[in-house]
C-alpha cells in the first residue's frame, strides 16, 4: 500500500508564527504536492516538486515556501502565519511515468488564532 | 480561467438506485480525467482514470463516461449502498505523471439513504 504521511493532524498556531508541515512517502515517486483545501472553494495547489531540490508554484504560492532535500519527504513552511491561512492541508505524491493518479495524505488541520 | 463545475449541492440517492454525478469544465482540454472519493476528515482517495481517447471506464459498481465534445464526464454507482456515501471530486490534468498537478473540482457530496 502506498502510504503518504503528514507530520501532524491538527496543529493550532498563533499569527505570526514559522509553520512546519511535513510530508514523508515510502514509495519512491517523483513527484510531489501540497493543496489546501477550504469550505467553497475545493482543493488548490500551492506548491510542487518533480524532484529533488526542484520546486514549482502552484496556484497559490503566496505566503508559503517549501523544500525538498531528501526525494522521500516535501516540507511546506508559513514564515509568518495568518489567519487566512488557517486549513486543511493536504501532501500528495504521483509517479512521473503514470498517467497522474495521485495518493493523498490524511490532512493536517491548520487553525491559526 | 479553467474552471471546473461539479453539482454544489447534496445528491440524496435511494439505497439500491444509480447515483450519477456530473463534471463540466470549461476552456481547458484535458488529457486524463480522475475521479476520487473524500471522507470527512480525510484525504481523496483515487478511484478512476479516463483518457482523451476513451469514452468510457469501469470498475466494479463503478463508471465513467468522458464526452470531450460535451466537455463533460459523468461518475455513476450501480447498485448504490449507504458506505458509498462521500463526497466525489472531479480532477482534470494535461500530463502524465500529475507533473504540473492535477485541477480539481469542488466536490458534489452524495448521500445514499438506506
Amino acid at each position: 500500500d502506498v502510504k503518504v504521511t503528514q507530520s501532524s493532524r491538527y496543529l493550532v498556531k498563533r499569527t505570526g508564527e514559522k509553520v512546519f508541515l511535513e510530508c514523508v512517502q515510502d514509495m519512491d515517486h517523483e513527484n510531489m504536492f501540497w493543496y489546501r483545501q477550504d469550505p467553497g472553494l475545493g482543493l488548490r495547489l500551492i506548491y510542487f516538486s518533480y524532484d529533488v531540490k526542484m520546486k514549482e508554484k502552484g496556484d497559490i504560492p503566496e505566503g508559503y515556501s517549501v523544500s525538498r532535500e531528501k526525494k522521500e519527504r516535501f516540507s511546506l513552511i508559513l514564515e509568518s502565519a495568518s489567519t487566512n491561512q488557517t486549513s486543511m492541508y493536504l501532501c500528495a505524491i504521483g509517479r512521473a511515468e503514470n498517467t497522474g493518479e495521485l495518493f493523498f495524505g490524511e490532512g493536517s488541520r491548520l487553525t491559526v488564532l | 480561467s479553467q474552471k471546473i463545475e461539479q453539482n454544489s449541492e447534496a445528491l440524496n440517492i435511494q439505497e439500491g438506485k444509480t447515483a450519477t454525478l456530473t463534471c463540466n469544465y470549461t476552456n481547458y482540454s484535458p488529457a486524463y480525467l480522475q475521479w476520487y472519493r473524500q471522507d470527512p476528515g480525510r484525504g481523496p482517495v483515487f478511484l478512476l482514470l479516463i483518457r482523451e481517447n476513451e469514452k468510457e471506464k469501469r470498475k466494479e459498481r463503478l463508471k465513467v463516461t468522458f464526452d470531450t465534445t460535451l466537455k463533460q464526464s459523468l461518475f455513476h454507482i450501480t447498485a448504490s449502498q449507504p458506505a458509498d456515501s462521500a463526497t466525489y471530486l472531479c480532477a482534470l490534468s494535461n500530463s502524465g505523471g500529475g507533473a504540473d498537478g492535477l485541477t480539481f473540482g469542488k466536490g458534489t457530496h452524495l448521500i445514499i439513504q438506506p
